[in-house]
């Protein structure tokens, strides 16, 4: 039978393309943000973090930007790779996460 | 290469069982985290440590979940007595006094019938 669940919301990329997953937050206290990874079976892995006095912060690969307005997070991965296929989550520094974005990249 | 460690990888037990499940973390970290992962709620944040003192444990029901840390080597997590909608993946993470980054474990998947 159907599994009943969170229903993650899904991106489906072609390899190479950028990748732009989006998160909304509720505590305008939170001082911090941090987004993770999470292959099928293993745990979540840190990808980078952005203090709430920064809108952008940028890594290898990823940047991440921070709309305090709005309260809006986003994780921009450039020239996304098969190896990038994960669940990403957002987490605000009272360790509360999202749901998650499914993200898919096709060879 | 340092990596939170937990033990069991799986679990599965009958109701009304008690469940030990164990964490070693990353040393030299000073903070400690136990999470739980099911398919309904998503992440939820259980119990959180810092320097062996728990500093939060509003999210672990506590009438049946207990955490403790009887030394900065080990963390617990007890149910007693176990329920079926206690199934679900259970992770301990560490983290350095700064920044704030956390670093999980592998899980233990708790399955209770």
């Amino acid at each position: 039978g159907e599994s009943v669940g969170l229903h993650l919301p899904t991106l489906s990329v072609q390899e190479g393309d950028n990748s732009i997953i989006n998160c909304a937050y509720s505590n305008s206290a939170s001082d911090y943000f941090i987004w993770y990874k999470q292959e099928s079976g293993k745990g979540p892995q840190f990808i980078i973090d952005i203090r709430s006095n920064m809108d952008k912060r940028q890594g290898q690969r990823v940047t991440v930007l921070l709309n305090k307005t709005v309260k809006h997070l986003s994780l921009q991965i450039a020239a996304t790779q098969p190896g990038d296929s994960a669940v990403y989550f957002c987490a605000e520094s009272d360790m509360r996460f999202g749901a998650g974005t499914r993200l898919t990249v096709k060879p | 290469d340092a990596r939170v460690t937990q033990t069991p990888r799986h679990k599965v037990t009958e109701m009304g069982q008690e469940v030990t499940m164990r964490c070693q973390p990353i040393l030299g970290h000073n903070t400690v985290f136990w999470y739980r992962q099911t398919m309904m709620q998503g992440l939820e944040l259980l119990a959180y440590f810092r320097n062996r003192a728990p500093l939060d444990d509003s999210g672990m029901p506590k009438d049946r979940f207990s955490a403790e840390m009887p030394d900065a080597t080990l963390a617990t997590l007890k149910i007693q007595p176990s329920e079926p909608r206690d199934s679900a993946v259970y992770f301990c993470a560490s983290g350095p006094p700064s920044p704030h980054e956390q670093y999980f474990g592998p899980g233990t998947r708790l399955t209770v019938t």
